[in-house]
């Protein structure tokens, strides 16, 4: 069972436009939210992250913003630049877990057009 | 940035025969895992490590095995290698980038079974 769900495969947008990528969960023990950027035969790298307690995080051109009532969050990159072209991965870490395991999303594949 | 290196980057092997992966950290982070990337699955645990000797099962830790002997090495095994297990493999140490329950990842394995 999917706890973290990412359900575009890939995103298409103009350069200078905003994109918007999504991440819904499952899990309501869920306590802690990462987005990752990896480019190809590369490993992935931390970009953002929220905790729980807040609803919008943000850091330049990137913010998350979290609605736990729905269970979903979502990274705003504003603006789109042709350098974040990457799968983006979203993540999740259970509140109190002793392993700080990380449960990860498919992946969303963001094409930024020049 | 915490060091984090894994060998090979590229293997091929034949099906039946068995394969080891290294992760290899500088600094002393706890918590190791291993991840399998896969279109169409995103990151998956294989097997995770909390302290020496100390390890456990992910989400698809079938045909694998780990061990850490020292803090700074972790190993994963494919006892008899199957087609199925082709994939890139990462391996993630719990550095605190980001957060808490952040990770710094390995530059990944690409193992191809022929």
């Amino acid at each position: 069972d999917q706890q973290v769900k990412q359900n575009s495969p890939s995103l298409s947008v103009q350069e200078g436009r905003i994109s918007i990528l999504n991440c819904d969960y499952t899990n309501s023990m869920f306590d802690y939210f990462l987005w990752y950027k990896k480019y190809p035969a590369e490993g992935p790298t931390f970009l953002i992250s929220i905790s729980s307690i807040k609803d919008k995080n943000e850091d330049g051109r990137f913010t998350v913003f979290l609605n736990k009532s729905a269970k979903h969050l979502s990274l705003h990159i504003v603006p789109s630049q042709p350098g974040d072209s990457a799968v983006y991965f979203c993540a999740a870490s259970e509140k109190g877990g002793a392993t700080n395991k990380l449960i990860f999303g498919t992946g969303t594949l963001l094409a930024v057009q020049p | 940035d915490a060091g984090i290196t894994q060998s090979p980057r590229h293997k091929v092997t034949e099906t039946g025969t068995p394969v080891t992966l290294r992760c290899h950290q500088t600094e002393n982070h706890r918590y190791m895992y291993w991840y399998r990337q896969d279109p169409g699955h995103g990151l998956r645990l294989i097997h995770y490590s909390y302290g020496v000797k100390d390890t456990d099962k992910g989400e698809v830790s079938d045909g694998y095995s780990v061990s850490r002997s020292k803090t700074e090495d972790f190993l994963l095994t494919l006892e008899s290698a199957t087609s199925s297990q082709t994939s890139v493999y990462f391996c993630a140490i719990n550095s605190g980038v980001g957060g808490p329950y952040g990770y710094t990842f390995g530059s990944g394995t690409r193992l191809t079974v022929v």
